[in-house]
């Protein structure tokens, strides 16, 4: 257990709805990062944050989004979702944004029909 | 754009016998990681490596890196059962950002 959790851990949803994942990181960790897997494009970086704000940003479409909470906590938002959405969805989370191993919670598995 | 290259993408071990799996990347970084994923679970990091010619050893398993190469090996010794999983090498090039390789999938055999 890596103690970061993600909730929820499955979600079947239509094509065109909006989801939310959450994202819990280890205790004491102030950054966030989220990445989708998936059969045909391996596992992206989706997006990076550290103590509330935007560090990076990988290949995350602008249906998708995401915040951190000031108690650090971490949503991403995926709207108007197509079938090609599908995929798990990792949170990880670091000490710092630099040099750290991100520890890897649990995965949300969407599907999208 | 950070390009990360595994080989083999599939490797079959016999138990006992000794593998190397390789990670090549394309862009200058001293900063390279190793995680270890069983099928419908999350990433579990096995090694970080922080500076060039960096070794790491954990029970039958070690990783180096060679930054002049753009090279990291994990090299398997003696593989036995509970080591079939698929191995996937990370590379951080300094933009917070990680880019993983296409992960090796490792079955051992008897």
């Amino acid at each position: 257990d890596s103690g970061v959790t993600q909730t929820p851990k499955h979600l079947i949803t239509a094509t065109g709805q909006r989801v939310t994942l959450r994202c819990s990181p280890r205790s004491g960790d102030l950054s966030v990062y989220w990445y989708q897997q998936s059969l045909d494009q391996g596992l992206q970086f989706l997006i990076q944050y550290y103590n509330g704000e935007e560090r990076a940003k990988g290949n995350i479409l602008e249906r998708f989004s995401a915040q951190q909470f000031p108690d650090l906590h971490s949503e991403l938002n995926l709207s108007s979702l197509e079938l090609g959405d599908s995929a798990l969805y990792f949170c990880a989370s670091s000490v710092a944004a630099g040099v750290s191993t991100q520890y890897f919670g649990p995965g949300t598995r969407l599907t999208v029909l | 754009e950070l390009k990360v290259e595994q080989n083999p993408l599939f490797l079959s071990m016999q138990e006992g016998k000794n593998y190397t799996i390789y990670c090549n990347y394309s862009t200058t970084s001293d900063r390279l990681y190793w995680y270890r994923q069983d099928p419908g679970k999350s990433l579990e990091s096995l090694f970080v490596l922080l500076s060039n010619g960096a070794v790491k050893q954990e029970g039958r398993l070690m990783a180096s890196l060679d930054t002049k190469a753009r090279l990291s090996t994990l090299h398997i010794t003696a593989a036995v059962h509970d080591l079939s999983a698929t191995y996937f090498c990370a590379v951080d090039n300094g933009d917070y950002k990680l880019s993983f390789g296409a992960g090796t999938t490792v079955t051992v055999r008897a």
